[in-house]
């Protein structure tokens, strides 16, 4: 069965480092997102792609967080610098189309996450 | 944007015992959909309702959309330590179908 898959797993750093996240969606889905778990809450969206381009991007911390997906397949999430509350999970979730279909939602596919903590 | 919100936070059943949460939003939603979520993994993608009053089964799962669509809920039958995990509803809006999360209700089940 085909997976969405995240790296690193997990992360550790201090705080004022970069780090970048890596998700390569399921083949043939156009639609990825990234999310934020914070431990205990629910997944917040921070951007969501459809093909190379943003579609959402309203939640993203912008002064930085940035994210690609340049051709349209895996993406990266970067956070420079990084700060105490951005320990969380991030989740990056593809879908075969994103868009309404007439019946609801495209379903989502998560990847495992990665972890990361900020020291 | 929409929120959505869920009750109970937490739940402790012994098992065998049946399980419910509710989720509620102030608006009106033209879908829900549930997520399972395993301690350590990742959300699993359970069921989608977008028809009023729409009742939804899988084994012991039963999953309701209200007359309103403006709130939902999930039960589970004869709980199992299997199911011990959080669920969220969740609900997407927009032609790009934004996905905006509950707050997720924590199941434990004791064996």
């Amino acid at each position: 069965e085909a997976e969405v898959a995240q790296s690193p797993r997990y992360k550790i750093t201090e705080k004022s480092q970069a780090v970048a996240f890596w998700c390569d969606p399921i083949s043939g889905h156009a639609t990825l997102y990234w999310y934020r778990q914070i431990l205990g809450q629910g997944p917040e969206l921070l951007v969501q792609f459809q093909d190379e381009s943003v579609v959402d991007d309203s939640q993203l911390p912008k002064d930085r967080f940035s994210a690609e997906r340049l051709k349209g397949v895996d993406s990266t999430l970067k956070i420079q610098p990084a700060e105490l509350g951005d320990s969380a999970m991030y989740l990056c979730a593809s879908s075969l189309v994103g868009q309404e279909l007439g019946f609801g939602a495209d379903t989502q596919y998560f990847g495992p996450g990665t972890r990361l903590t900020v020291l | 944007g929409q929120q959505v919100m869920q009750i109970p936070q937490y739940q402790h059943v012994q098992e065998g015992e049946d399980f419910t949460t509710y989720c509620n939003s102030s608006t009106t939603l033209s879908n829900i959909q549930w997520y399972k979520q395993r301690p350590g993994g990742h959300p699993v993608f359970l069921i989608q309702l977008v028809k009023s009053g729409e009742v939804k089964k899988q084994k012991r799962l039963t999953f309701q959309f209200g007359e309103a669509k403006k709130n939902s809920s999930l039960h589970i039958t004869a709980t199992q330590t299997t199911d011990v995990g959080t669920y969220f509803c969740a609900s997407s809006s927009g032609g790009y179908q934004k996905v905006t999360f509950g707050t997720g209700t924590k199941l434990q089940v004791i064996p």
